[in-house]
């Protein structure tokens, strides 16, 4: 079945300790971004990928890093995660890489709480 | 990326066709008119896209009027699983990172 996967589903941590939301998609796709969703502020893009090795942010990468190393994974990293981090993250991934071409596959989501 | 404007909420009777309009008057001619849903806390969906023409898929058809400042979006047998909240974007061939973003959408209940 074609999808894209996210693990952990639900995540509380404290401050500071390093995280990482890894990200894989079964459907040989280039193109892959990361999400976060918050109430009022509707989804906002952390970072991007069009290719293995090509990486760029988005509107609100500060505090997050990634890689794509290989096509079908893209984690997500939080160094040092602070409270104004917790939401819900969401990845998606396309075979399409320019609109009107992409249709963007999203995973089920990642509810993260930093305390 | 063009402003949409949606309306908040839609009811729809179960198995009849549920029409999501939307405005998008500033729109320019390189943007697309993309739709998505989302229930609740759920990963967005794609349901289709267009630029000009109408458009139909599996799940739904596309009707763009011929000056483009809105669509309307037809689901021609909604279900109780169509309910969720129906998002009308307009997006720019020059959108470097192929960003989505989302506004308030139309919340659309399905109901039995």
């Amino acid at each position: 079945e074609a999808q894209v996967t996210q693990n952990p589903r639900y995540l509380i941590t404290v401050t500071g300790k390093k995280l990482t939301v890894t990200c894989s998609q079964n459907m040989n796709h280039e193109y892959m971004s990361w999400y976060r969703q918050d109430p009022g502020l509707g989804l906002r893009q952390i970072y991007y990928s069009m290719n293995v090795e090509v990486t760029d942010k988005g509107d609100v990468p500060e505090g997050y890093k990634v890689s794509r190393k290989e096509k079908r994974n893209f984690p997500l990293i939080l160094e040092s995660p602070s409270p104004n981090q917790t939401s819900l993250y969401f990845c998606a991934s396309s075979s399409g890489t320019s609109v009107g071409t992409d249709t963007q596959y999203f995973g089920p989501g990642t509810r993260l709480t930093v305390l | 990326d063009a402003k949409t404007t949606q309306p908040t909420s839609m009811d729809c009777a179960e198995g009849r066709a549920a029409n999501l309009p939307c405005n998008h008057s500033t729109i320019s001619g390189n943007e697309y008119v993309y739709w998505y849903r989302q229930i609740h806390s759920q990963g967005p969906q794609y349901i289709i896209h267009g630029l000009k023409n109408n458009e139909t898929n599996e799940m739904a058809s596309l009707i763009i009027t011929e000056d483009r400042k809105s669509s309307t979006l037809i689901l021609p047998h909604a279900t109780l699983r169509d309910t969720a909240v129906y998002y009308c974007i307009v997006r720019s061939r020059n959108n470097a990172g192929n960003m989505l973003t989302f506004g308030g959408g139309t919340r659309l209940m399905v109901k039995p």
